[in-house]
């Protein structure tokens, strides 16, 4: 069992938005702004798409965005292209001096 | 630019040793913290443990507390895990990653290397 929970899988269509929760605790998520999301295609390695709750690195799109309310974080992803089709994980800082991962987000572009 | 190269992965035995390293380069590398996660086949993504830039600082996970020492070479630029008493749990595929802060945001990754336990 993952210390964060995520929905297993969510699909749109080409163009929608999507959005993918990321529920922890006060001890986590809720409790420190050092959330992140990653974007992870078939035997690739896992991309940094969010930081700090809400913030791109350099080169990722401005159709992904991330934010927070209380202990769940949320990736949305807009205008929705075959290329996200991917895994997508959300990560967070602990208090127990860790790093904690959700379970992954499987998403189908239909 | 960035690049981290993981190695040393392969088949080990239950109960025995191998040890993962990763030669990092494009960054100031003794001024970032640093994270192993594994993923193991058709499962999710795992954090196992982490080291502060000086090394100095240590953490892990509690399924590998005991058995897996991470450590740094800082005149090297090699970050690496000690791996010892392997279970067959301990399959996956490994990855080093650079921390924007110690025990978070992992903004680059290493393609990873396959640790496969089995007798």
């Amino acid at each position: 069992q993952s210390a964060l929970t995520q929905p297993a899988s969510v699909s749109g269509s080409p163009g929608q938005s999507i959005t993918i929760s990321c529920t922890g605790s006060s001890s986590d998520v809720g409790g420190f702004n050092y959330v992140s999301w990653y974007q992870q295609h078939p035997g690739k390695a896992p991309k940094l798409m969010i930081y700090d709750v809400s913030n791109r690195p350099s080169g990722v799109s401005s159709r992904f965005s991330g934010s927070k309310s209380g202990n769940t974080a949320s990736l949305t992803i807009s205008g929705l292209q075959a290329e996200d089709e991917a895994d997508y994980y959300c990560s967070s800082y602990s208090s127990i001096n860790s790093l904690v991962f959700g379970g992954g987000t499987k998403l189908t572009v239909l | 630019e960035v690049q981290l190269l993981d190695s040393g992965g392969g088949l080990g035995q239950p109960g025995g040793s191998l040890r993962l390293s990763c030669a990092a380069s494009g960054f100031t590398f003794s001024s970032y913290g640093m994270s192993w996660v594994r993923q193991a086949p058709g499962k999710g993504l795992e954090w196992v443990s982490g080291i502060s830039g000086d090394g100095g600082s240590t953490y892990y996970t509690a399924s590998v507390k005991g058995r897996f020492t991470i450590s740094r070479d800082n005149s090297k630029s090699t970050l690496y895990l000690q791996m010892s008493h392997l279970r067959a749990e301990d399959t996956a595929v490994y990855y080093c990653a650079k921390d924007r802060q110690v025990l978070a945001n992992l903004d680059y990754w290493g393609q990873g290397t396959l640790v496969t336990v089995s007798s």
